[in-house]
């Protein structure tokens, strides 16, 4: 089955720990992307990857690291994560970068931290 | 710089009535845009987007969408809602250059109640 998955789906964890969420992909896009839900602010960007060593910042990029070493993953990692980082993540992949293609998403990975 | 705006934080609709979510959008040139939906504890799911051509959009589950350049709106309708709709819609945009394609600008979301 096409999928993006992440995990963990869930984490809790303390201020300045070192965190990693994982983001795979099965579909062979070119295209992945890391998104921050919080309520009445809809879905911020925080880094995308055009293609493989390829990464750029998005609207919200501060406090968060990205790699993309192999087409296929594209890690999150928090190096010292705040309280303000909690929040619902997303990872979304499209066949290519290009404008008009269609993202497809993970289903998303609430992360709190104390 | 690109953005969207949903004006609507909660839209509330009897099952059977025709259902719009409002979305508009500011972007230089031609608009890519996007509607998603998102069910409870899942993540979000495609919709439909207009690219080109003709200005009223049909997707998934009934769903449909007109474009207006002229008014920088991009309307999410379905003629008769069911209460398996209720969820949180987002609009999304993305400008047409090359410099934009990475990033996809989301609007804040709609929440959709259909009542019985």
């Amino acid at each position: 089955e096409a999928q993006v998955t992440q995990n963990p789906r869930y984490l809790i964890t303390v201020t300045g720990k070192k965190l990693t969420v994982t983001c795979s992909q099965n579909m062979n896009h070119e295209y992945m992307s890391w998104y921050r839900q919080d309520p009445g602010l809809g879905l911020r960007q925080i880094y995308y990857s055009m293609n493989v060593e390829v990464t750029d910042k998005g609207d919200v990029p501060e406090g968060y690291k990205v790699s993309r070493k192999e087409k296929r993953n594209f890690p999150l990692i928090l190096e010292s994560p705040s309280p303000n980082q909690t929040s619902l993540y997303f990872c979304a992949s499209s066949l290519s970068s290009g404008g008009t293609d269609t993202q497809y998403f993970g289903p998303g990975t609430r992360l709190t931290v104390l | 710089a690109q953005s969207v705006a949903q004006p609507e934080d909660q839209v509330n609709v009897a099952e059977g009535n025709p259902l719009t979510v409002k979305c508009t959008y500011s972007v230089s040139g031609n608009p890519y845009l996007f509607w998603y939906v998102q069910y409870p504890n899942r993540g979000l799911q495609f919709l439909l987007k207009y690219i080109t051509g003709d200005n009223l959009v049909k997707g998934s589950y009934g769903f449909e969408a007109e474009f207006n350049k002229s008014q920088t709106s991009f309307h999410l309708k379905k003629p008769s809602a069911l209460v398996s709709d209720s969820a949180l819609y987002f609009c999304a945009v993305r400008g047409p250059s090359t410099d934009s394609w990475g990033k996809l600008q989301f609007g804040a979301g709609t929440q959709v109640v259909v009542t019985p």
